[in-house]
């Protein structure tokens, strides 16, 4: 079957716009992550969703950044006021169960801000 | 939330056996172990996980001593394909608590 798709795979914002990112999890699964992979780094946990519910939020930058998940299904990252440092690769992640083990990784969106 | 140490990078040549150490000193209970693969511009790839003592599947194997404070991460005979970047998590599977990647370990293999 079909992996985890993100949308737009690339995106460049001129600084203090906001950005939409799509994740869609693989058919079926429970928990979705959402990363933040800066150049030379490891991925950095966002969130985390468990069906619609958005288990753990932790890892959120600042307010600027919000994520969604209303079906339990596909989800998006928004960023508000883009600034320079929001520049990185956002990696969406879905697990089948409601206890994580194995994550399934999308091909990311490399956000640009200008 | 248990924290990893791993080697920046290390190098290898084509048909050894690399294994890589992952330190986690501070490892809970019900932690489990999880190794990832990322190539560039992909997502991170599972490997392999494990709790305890040694884990094979086709591609590597896992061991991990009795006070679980480190694990190895073993690729039999490398080939170029290889080369990518080896995250070890540490985590509780039951509340899906693995989500800490570190900086991993840049793998390089020479032909």
């Amino acid at each position: 079957g079909a992996g985890v798709s993100q949308s737009p795979r690339y995106k460049v914002a001129k600084r203090g716009q906001d950005v939409a990112l799509r994740c869609d999890p693989i058919s079926g699964h429970v928990s979705l992550f959402w990363y933040q992979q800066a150049l030379g780094q490891g991925p950095e946990f966002l969130t985390y969703f468990q069906n619609e519910a958005q288990l753990d939020k932790s890892g959120l930058p600042s307010d600027r950044f919000f994520a969604e998940r209303p079906e339990g299904s596909v989800s998006t990252l928004k960023i508000q006021r883009t600034q320079q440092e929001d520049s990185a690769v956002y990696l969406c992640a879905s697990s089948h169960r409601e206890a994580t083990d194995t994550q399934y990784f999308g091909p990311g969106t490399r956000l640009t801000v200008l | 939330l248990a924290k990893t140490t791993q080697p920046i990078s290390m190098d290898s040549y084509e048909g050894q056996e690399v294994n890589i150490t992952c330190s986690h000193n501070n490892i809970a209970t019900n932690d489990y172990i999880t190794w990832y693969q990322q190539f560039p511009s992909q997502g991170p790839r599972f490997i392999i996980q494990g709790y305890k003592t040694k884990v094979t599947n086709e591609v590597a194997s896992l061991f991990i001593p009795a006070d679980r404070k480190s694990s190895t991460l073993s690729l039999p005979r490398v080939s170029l394909s290889d080369t990518a970047v080896y995250y070890c998590l540490v985590g509780d599977r039951g509340t899906g608590n693995q989500f800490y990647f570190g900086t991993g370990t840049s793998l390089t293999v020479i032909p």
